[in-house]
């Protein structure tokens, strides 16, 4: 079956802008995580949503922000933004069970911010 | 969730087995070991987990000791292609989250 897939996989925006991502999940799965990978930090988590709910939140001021759709679509938004949002921004897609192991990355959007 | 402590590189030569360490000394019962890699700038891909007992399968081997503190990431022949960084994880159930620590980068030598 598909993979997980993001849309754009490319993005340049300038500071002050806001910005959409896209997230497809695997057919039948119902969570998606959002994470954000950056040279000094490494890999963050954003939040997950199941079933069109927000289940779990990371660390990331309010600009950012995510919304689930009823055919498990996700996407995320980030407003006002800084040179600092500068990353790659991952989605994973499981079924929304305990083990982790259910949690497959897309291949991610690179979003620039000038 | 523990916290988990990796070498920053690594080499391997192509054919021969690739063992990457993983120190986990603050695990506790009900948390699993989580093995995940990320090839350049793609996302991460799931490679094996562990509760207690040694796991295997298509891809590598988990070797957990005894006292679960450390756990030994095997894959008996690598090739160029499983140059990558390797993430440790421990998680638990109850965390709906992956926390990745800074892993560990394999380059595979021809």
């Amino acid at each position: 079956k598909a993979g997980v897939t993001q849309t754009p996989r490319y993005l340049i925006k300038t500071r002050g802008q806001q910005v959409t991502l896209s997230c497809s999940p695997i057919s039948g799965h119902r969570s998606v995580s959002w994470y954000q990978q950056t040279p000094g930090q490494g890999l963050q988590f954003l939040f997950e949503y199941f079933s069109e709910t927000q289940r779990n939140k990371g660390n990331f001021p309010g600009r950012f922000s995510g919304r689930q759709f009823s055919n498990s679509r996700s996407e995320m938004n980030v407003s006002t933004l800084e040179l600092g949002d500068s990353a790659l921004y991952l989605c994973a897609s499981g079924s929304g069970g305990p083990l982790l192991n259910e949690q497959f990355f897309g291949p991610g959007t690179r979003l620039t911010v000038l | 969730d523990a916290k988990t402590t990796q070498p920053p590189s690594m080499d391997c030569a192509e054919g021969r087995a690739a063992n990457l360490p993983c120190n986990h000394s603050t695990i506790s019962g009900n948390e699993y070991v989580y093995w995940y890699r990320q090839i350049h700038s793609q996302g991460p891909q799931y490679i094996i987990h562990g509760l207690k007992n040694n796991e295997t399968n298509e891809m590598a081997s988990l070797i957990i000791t005894e006292d679960r503190k450390s756990s030994t990431l095997i894959l008996p022949h690598a090739t160029l292609r499983d140059t990558a960084v390797y993430y440790c994880i421990v998680f638990s159930g109850s965390a709906r989250q992956l926390t990745f620590g800074s892993g560990t980068q394999l380059t595979v030598l021809p």
